[in-house]
């Protein structure tokens, strides 16, 4: 069974810029959440998305958006790009049910120059 | 504010040692995720604790849940170099999915 993948896996951006993230969910997962991960802060929740729809957010500036489509992918977008947002971006999957258990891609790493 | 507290931040134990790392907090969840991340990669779930006073085992390491369900701790027995990583606990609430409130993490390096 593949896993989560996350593209792209690194990139390099200026500040000011726009980027979008994509996330394919393990096959039979509908449920898909976005982190940012930062040395300082940790592992930070950005939003869930279910069956198109987002169903919880995160504490984060509206640069930061997400969507998803109808085969369960989601993309999330960041713009006007600050220094701040290089971080790693990870993208979780679950079936949402049970006791809440997330599986993770390897992450997209942004660096904001 | 960190609403999980882990600790110790850092470990660094010789091969065949034991270590246990905590996880604390002042809110009540409805479960209790510990995930294990190596450099490069995201993180990968080891364990999910739900009920208060639930021990689980997996292998050598050794997962408790508190009575009240505010605080967890993983053990680890004869640690090997292969258990080298950045330990993670997240607490869940039943009414926020995909929401997890994860910890600051544990960097535990074993060595040969």
């Amino acid at each position: 069974k593949a896993g989560v993948t996350q593209t792209p896996r690194y990139l390099i951006k200026t500040r000011g810029q726009q980027v979008t993230l994509s996330c394919s969910p393990i096959s039979g997962h509908r449920s898909v959440s976005w982190y940012q991960q930062t040395p300082g802060q940790g592992l930070q929740f950005l939003f869930e998305y279910f069956s198109e729809t987002q169903r919880n957010k995160g504490n984060f500036p509206g640069r930061f958006s997400g969507r998803q489509f109808s085969n369960s992918r989601s993309e999330m977008n960041v713009s006007t790009l600050e220094l701040g947002d290089s971080a790693l971006y990870l993208c979780a999957s679950s079936i949402r049910g049970g006791t809440g258990e997330l599986f993770f891609g390897e992450g997209s790493r942004l660096t904001v120059l | 504010t960190q609403l999980l507290e882990q600790s110790p931040q850092f470990l660094s134990i010789q091969e065949g040692e034991n270590l246990t790392v905590y996880c604390n907090s002042s809110s009540v969840f409805s479960s209790l995720q510990w995930y294990r991340q190596e450099p490069g990669e995201g993180p990968v779930l080891l364990v999910t604790v739900v009920t208060g006073g639930e021990v689980k085992k997996l292998k050598r390491l050794t997962f408790q849940f508190g009575d009240a369900r505010k605080d967890s701790s993983l053990h680890i027995t004869a640690a090997q170099t292969g258990d080298t990583g950045l330990y993670l606990c997240a607490g869940a609430w039943a009414d926020s999915w995909g929401k997890l409130q994860f910890g600051a993490g544990t960097q535990v390096v074993v060595t040969p």
